[in-house]
This record gives structure tokens, sequence and C-alpha cells, in this order.
């Protein structure tokens, strides 16, 4: 079946580092991609998309692109703050109104 | 901005009792999910509508939970008799096109 997996985490690291979290996915035909962020005691909101191959999603500095030989959508930011503290989801839906199939979640934590 | 909103926030329950959760979705928008999210791990789906109808409730325990829409509208999800397994966040979302689902805050369940 269709599958997400992210690289295992926590990653700690300190303020204005450089951030990659790995997002590799297996499915059958071509999904749309996205990374959710989630904060403490809050539900998942939406950071970025790209719905096919080339596809580059950005947002609040963060940056994916789609790379559909590598099966691969890893999220990267040049430089982290503080508040990007939170754990991160990425995802695969395919179209249709289906449902989102997500990885296991990577909890980043950001020093100052 | 419109918001998916969810009640109760926090619920405690002991086991064997009945528990329910309460989603309204963004006014318009025709497709509702339920995700139930472990600790530590990705939120995974349990049940969708569209409109009052279920379209996927493939990985919805049927014996002990229930997922109502009656008017299209808000939704309950209901769980009867609770298990100590059931502890989890229950995640309401919803989407207007399919294109992307925009989710509430969720519903922490603790089953003592």
């Amino acid at each position: 079946g269709d599958s997400v997996t992210q690289m295992e985490g926590p990653v700690t690291l300190s303020e204005e580092a450089f951030l990659t979290i790995n997002c590799t996915y297996t499915a059958t035909g071509y999904p749309s991609l996205f990374w959710y962020v989630q904060y403490p005691g809050e539900g998942l909101q939406l950071l970025l998309k790209a719905t096919k191959a080339d596809d580059k999603g950005s947002n609040k500095g963060f940056e994916a692109t789609y790379r559909k030989e590598t099966t691969s959508f890893h999220l990267e930011k040049g430089s982290v703050q503080v508040s990007d503290s939170a754990v991160y989801f990425c995802a695969l839906t395919f179209q249709g109104a289906q449902k989102l199939v997500f990885g296991q979640g990577t909890r980043l934590t950001i020093n100052p | 901005e419109a918001e998916v909103a969810q009640s109760p926030r926090y619920k405690i329950t002991e086991k064997s009792q009945a528990v329910a959760f309460w989603c309204d979705p963004i006014s318009g928008h025709a497709t509702l999910y339920w995700y139930r999210q472990i600790l530590g791990q990705g939120p995974e789906l349990l049940v969708q509508f569209q409109d009052e109808s279920v379209v996927d409730d493939s990985q919805l325990p049927k014996d002990r939970f229930s997922a109502e829409r009656l008017k299209g509208v808000d939704s309950t999800l209901k769980i009867q008799p609770a298990e100590l397994g059931d502890s989890a966040m229950y995640l309401c979302a919803s989407s207007l096109d399919g294109r992307e689902q925009y989710f509430g805050p969720g519903t922490r369940l603790t089953v003592t």
C-alpha cells in the first residue's frame, strides 16, 4: 500500500542552523505531497505542498521539492528559529478528496 | 479566518464507558475526515464523509466506534465501550475540493 517514511527524530539544532528533514514515499500513481506542522497541544497546520513532479512548495522560509525519480519530498530551511520547534509530518494524498497518508513525524527542537 | 471546531479539547474516561467527540467543519466543506493520532505516530484515517455519506470507514473498529454526519454539516464520533488502547488524539479535518485538508485542534482522550 501507499506509505510515507520520514527520518528518525528527534532532531535538535541551534538557532540559525540549516535544517533538512528527509521524507520518501511509496505510492501507486502520482500523489500530491504535503508537509504539516504540529505545535504542542494543537492540531495540524499545512506548511507547504506540491502537486506534481518538480514542483517546489514553499512557506515561511521552508521549502520542499517533489522529486519523482527519488520518490522524495525533503523539507529544508536555511536558518531555523526557536519558534520552528514542533513536530513535522510528511504526507501524501491522491486526487479526489482521498485520505492523507502520514509519516510518523519528526520532532524538531531549536535551541537558542 | 474560518476554522474547524472540535469539542471537548480534553476528555478523561474510564474503560468500558462511552465517550463522544464533536466536530464542526469549515462552512461549505463537503468532505469531513476523522483521524486518530497515537502518541509518537502520524494520524491515521478512521472515517471519511462526503456530505452525509460515509466514503471510507475501512479502518474504523466498528464493534466499538461509530460516526455520523446526519445533516452533512457537523459530525459526532462515538466510542462504546472505551478501551485503554483508545487513548489518543482524535483529529477532525474538512476539505472543500479535496485538494487541501484543514484540521481542528483535536480532542485528547485518556482512558484510565
